[in-house]
């Protein structure tokens, strides 16, 4: 069965430092792994898409990174609007995504 | 340009009672995805639609859940006899062409209270 673990629960950051956040899955034949953003009260923003091993995507302040077991978001310099929660998904066979249970951040001025 | 809408944003219903959400996916998204989220946790799948089309229903919980998508655009998702468990944000996703590697981009969901 696809699992999908993110890591830590919540995490404080005070503005400027830098940390990563944690997916790991297991899924037999990844067709994608997505990373996702949610405000309280909204639906999930969509952020990335990583399908292979190695691959590496960045947006502003955001990076994220894939091997075959885990992917990390990396937050370089983070703001208080980069408080939220960020959801980390993959699809294997099918059509859905498997959602992992999020990492709550919030960053402090 | 619009993004996914649904409505109502809130909806209270009590317990027994059958309720319907709307949701109207991107003008030209031809893949349309409902998911169920409890608090403190990621969205859970229920149903995809590739135009009008029910292609996977798995994660429906029970024969009360039914989904349609009669002309291929907007879809509702209804519950009968709604049950206290039922309680969750549910949330509806499309994406442009084959679900299958797009991107699915969501709407705000619908909060559902039953009493």
């Amino acid at each position: 069965e696809d699992q999908v673990t993110q890591s830590p629960e919540a995490l404080r950051l005070q503005e400027g430092e830098s940390s990563s956040l944690n997916c790991s899955y297991t899924v037999s034949g990844l067709r994608g792994l997505f990373w996702y953003r949610q405000d309280p009260g909204k639906g999930p923003e969509f952020l990335f898409t990583l399908y292979s091993a190695g691959e590496e995507k960045e947006k502003e302040r955001l990076k994220a990174t894939l091997t075959k077991k885990e992917s990390f978001l990396h937050i370089t310099a983070p703001k208080p609007e980069d408080s939220a929660t960020y959801l980390c998904a993959v699809r294997a066979s099918g059509y859905a995504l498997n959602f992992g249970k999020g990492t709550s951040l919030l960053v402090t001025p | 340009g619009a993004g996914v809408s649904q409505s109502p944003r809130y909806k209270v219903a009590k317990r027994g009672q059958d309720v319907a959400l709307r949701c109207d996916p991107i003008s030209g998204h031809v893949s349309l995805f409902w998911y169920q989220q409890a608090l403190g946790q990621g969205p859970e799948f229920l149903t995809y639609f590739q135009n009008e089309a029910q292609l996977d229903k798995s994660g429906l919980p029970s024969d009360r859940f039914f989904a349609e998508r009669p002309e291929g655009s907007v879809s509702t998702l209804k519950i009968q006899r709604t049950q206290q468990e039922d309680s969750a944000v549910y949330l509806c996703a499309s994406s442009l062409a084959g679900a299958r590697y797009n991107e699915q981009f969501f709407g705000p969901g619908t909060r559902l209270t039953v009493l």
